[in-house]
């Protein structure tokens, strides 16, 4: 079981390009999560999905789009870089139920310049 | 909104002494409580969670933390630190009891220094 994988780990962007960060799950967890880590501020929530074709804004959705065709993808995208996106990104699953463990991937350390 | 926040940013330890990362929580119902650890580069990995069974809750790698209402409190203790202890440790409230859907809020964290 790979759990949760990220893609990719490290990237560059200049202010104004679009990329899509990648996850896959294959917990077959219903309930997926993207986080932004910033130093001295802990994860922020960016969006959320609790299942396939179901998607919410989170804290800080601003600058970000996601999607949820399937169970095992909820893939991030960047539409418009800006330095303010520069940050750590992980994608988190879980079952979902108020108390249970969430699953985290590597992370994606992003830069944009 | 249930918070949560962690009082130190930094601790620093000698190997071998006590750990204790301190957290208080705000909620207005019976929170769930988590801590997480983050080592340099990797993920975030579940180091223990309380959801209201007993109020001292043991996790890996020889870690407990204590729930306390009256306190608003979920510190983080460990008798004696090893050096691969050293990390970002992050408390973590669970919200969505009225919904059923589970939001995680992070404190922003208390990086653990242990000095030989």
């Amino acid at each position: 079981n790979a759990g949760v994988t990220q893609t990719p780990k490290f990237r560059i962007l200049k202010i104004g390009q679009s990329m899509t960060l990648q996850c896959t799950q294959d917990m077959n967890h219903n309930y997926m999560y993207w986080y932004r880590q910033d130093p001295g501020m802990g994860l922020k929530l960016i969006y959320y999905s609790v299942g396939a074709g179901i998607t919410d804004k989170g804290e800080v959705p601003n600058g970000y789009n996601v999607s949820r065709s399937t169970t095992e993808d909820f893939p991030l995208r960047l539409e418009l870089a800006a330095p303010s996106q520069t940050s750590v990104y992980f994608c988190a699953t879980c079952r979902g139920t108020v108390g249970t463990e969430a699953f985290f991937g590597q992370g994606t350390r992003l830069t944009v310049v | 909104a249930q918070s949560v926040t962690q009082l130190d940013s930094h601790v620093s330890v000698s190997e071998g002494t006590p750990v204790l990362l301190r957290c208080n929580y705000s909620s207005s119902y019976s929170p769930s409580l988590f801590w997480y650890v983050q080592h340099p580069n990797k993920g975030l990995q579940l180091l223990l969670k309380y959801t209201s069974a007993a109020t001292l809750v043991k996790g890996i790698n020889g870690f407990e933390a204590e729930f306390k209402k009256s306190e608003t409190s979920f510190h983080l203790t460990k008798p004696s630190a090893h050096m691969s202890d050293a990390a970002e440790y992050f408390c973590v409230v669970s919200e969505g009891r009225n919904t059923g859907f589970q939001k995680l809020v992070f404190g922003t964290g208390t990086r653990l220094l242990v000095s030989p």
